[in-house]
């Protein structure tokens, strides 16, 4: 399988628990992005990468967000002390430079549900 | 600020029947990108269509069309003749053109059901 990859697919933590969350993008894209989708809502931009580069944040990644992507590869979402309204689906996607703006491949999502 | 609306939340048909998907977008950019995404039950965004704000030239690909207005900023979807297989969440979204598509803000979508 060539597409993007998340994981877990499906995470239950408790309140105040830290979790992670891993993307490995398609292997020759070097764009890749974090969005957040909840139930019945369309999906809400995170950030993005270029490359190791981190080029754009939104206001809703809180200090408790950090997303990395040291080697350009994969990245990894990290929420700390999670929160009931953190509940969502994490989803991942990735592009190349070059290529027509806005069609982003997307993972089929880590879905989070916080208790 | 951006914004996308779809007032449509949900929409019913039979097989075989048009339908069409409105969105709405409101934006201070003079130069933006529109999209049409589509969420099928297993989750993945599946691209369907970029428009550019300088082109206002409807398209049609197969049994689908889109209607671009920018006078009232509209950018419409319609599938002819639909399938059970077109069954799904559609997700019309927006972007600036400087950032050439890397953030994009969503509208809250549009679920499609198609009966047999």
């Amino acid at each position: 399988d060539t597409g993007v990859s998340q994981n877990p697919r499906h995470k239950i933590t408790k309140r105040g628990q830290n979790v992670t969350f891993r993307c490995d993008p398609i292997s020759e894209h070097n764009r890749l992005y974090w969005y957040r989708q909840t139930l019945g809502q369309g999906p809400e931009f995170l950030t993005y990468f270029q490359n190791e580069a981190q080029l754009e944040k939104s206001r809703l990644l809180s200090d408790r967000f950090s997303a990395e992507r040291p080697k350009g590869s994969f990245s990894t979402l990290e929420i700390q002390r999670t929160e009931q309204g953190d509940s969502a689906m994490y989803l991942c996607a990735s592009s190349l430079t070059g290529t027509l703006p806005g069609e982003l491949f997307f993972g089929e999502g880590s879905r989070l549900t916080v208790l | 600020a951006q914004k996308v609306t779809q007032a449509q939340t949900e929409i019913s048909v039979v097989e075989k029947e048009d339908v069409t998907l409105d969105c709405v977008y409101e934006t201070r950019d003079t130069t933006y990108y529109l999209f049409w995404y589509k969420q099928p039950p297993s989750g993945e965004l599946v691209f369907l269509i970029r428009r550019n704000s300088f082109d206002e030239q409807n398209e049609i690909s197969g049994r689908y069309s889109w209607n671009f207005q920018k006078s009232t900023s509209s950018f419409n979807f319609t599938i002819t003749a639909s399938q059970v297989v077109d069954s799904a969440v559609y997700f019309c979204a927006l972007s600036e053109f400087n950032n050439a598509g890397n953030m994009l803000t969503f509208g809250g979508g549009t679920r499609l059901m198609v009966k047999p």
